[in-house]
């Protein structure tokens, strides 16, 4: 299965500090994508990394992506109870249609 | 902002029923795309959909389940006759034009089967 691991399953910090996942995958990859989940609600994507590039960040969030070990990581600086949600990594594989999605982690902000 | 709609929003159904979980994709996306999620789990991939026949499907994906675009903006799963284990949220998605790059979700159909 070409399925990310996501790692922790569950993280549980106080606002302000950092939020750090990890996510592992089995094959070569196109990019490496990662969704948010609010309980209840659909996933939303919050940012794609290509297989070429090793670091890219957006706002408050920092992903790396490390090919030769299979690995990548989401970073939230500054958390804020708005971030309380589940995060998933999802890969694309090139010539595969569809994403495949890891497990999880969920994250708890505690104001 | 374009967004991806579901209905019904939450569906009970008893077992052995047909239950059939409607999407509006948007407009200009190629590939779409049927999860699944059970409650607290993982996100299961079922089925995509490009140039009106099914692209890719899971082992998930048996016999009881068909997809259909039947007017060119509706984007259908049907599940013929629904067991319990069917339970679940159903995420619609789509992307394009290219077949790499973001997906986007719809807030999901519940289905719950007695």
């Amino acid at each position: 299965s070409q399925q990310g691991e996501e790692d922790p399953q569950a993280l549980s910090i106080q606002e302000g500090e950092n939020a750090t996942m990890n996510c592992s995958y089995k094959t070569s990859i196109n990019n490496l994508q990662w969704y948010r989940q609010n309980s209840g609600r659909g996933l939303v994507h919050l940012i794609l990394i290509r297989s070429n590039e090793r670091e890219k960040h957006s706002g408050r969030l920092r992903v790396t992506l490390d090919t030769s070990k299979k690995s990548s990581s989401l970073l939230i600086t500054a958390s804020r109870a708005a971030d309380t949600a589940s995060y998933f990594c999802a890969t694309d594989v090139l010539g595969d249609y569809k994403l495949s999605f890891g497990a999880g982690t969920t994250v708890t902000v505690r104001a | 902002e374009p967004e991806v709609t579901q209905t019904p929003s939450h569906q009970v159904t008893q077992m052995g029923q047909e239950v059939i979980l409607r999407c509006v994709p948007i407009s200009n996306h190629l590939y779409f795309y049927w999860y699944r999620q059970i409650l607290g789990q993982k996100v299961e991939f079922l089925v995509s959909f490009y140039n009106n026949e099914i692209s890719e499907k899971s082992e998930i994906f048996d016999d009881q389940f068909s997809v259909e675009r039947p007017d060119g903006s509706n984007f259908t799963l049907k599940i013929r006759s629904t067991k319990l284990e069917d339970s679940a949220m159903y995420f619609c998605a789509s992307r394009g034009p290219m077949v790499t790059g973001e997906l986007f979700f719809g807030e999901g159909s519940r289905l719950t089967v007695l």
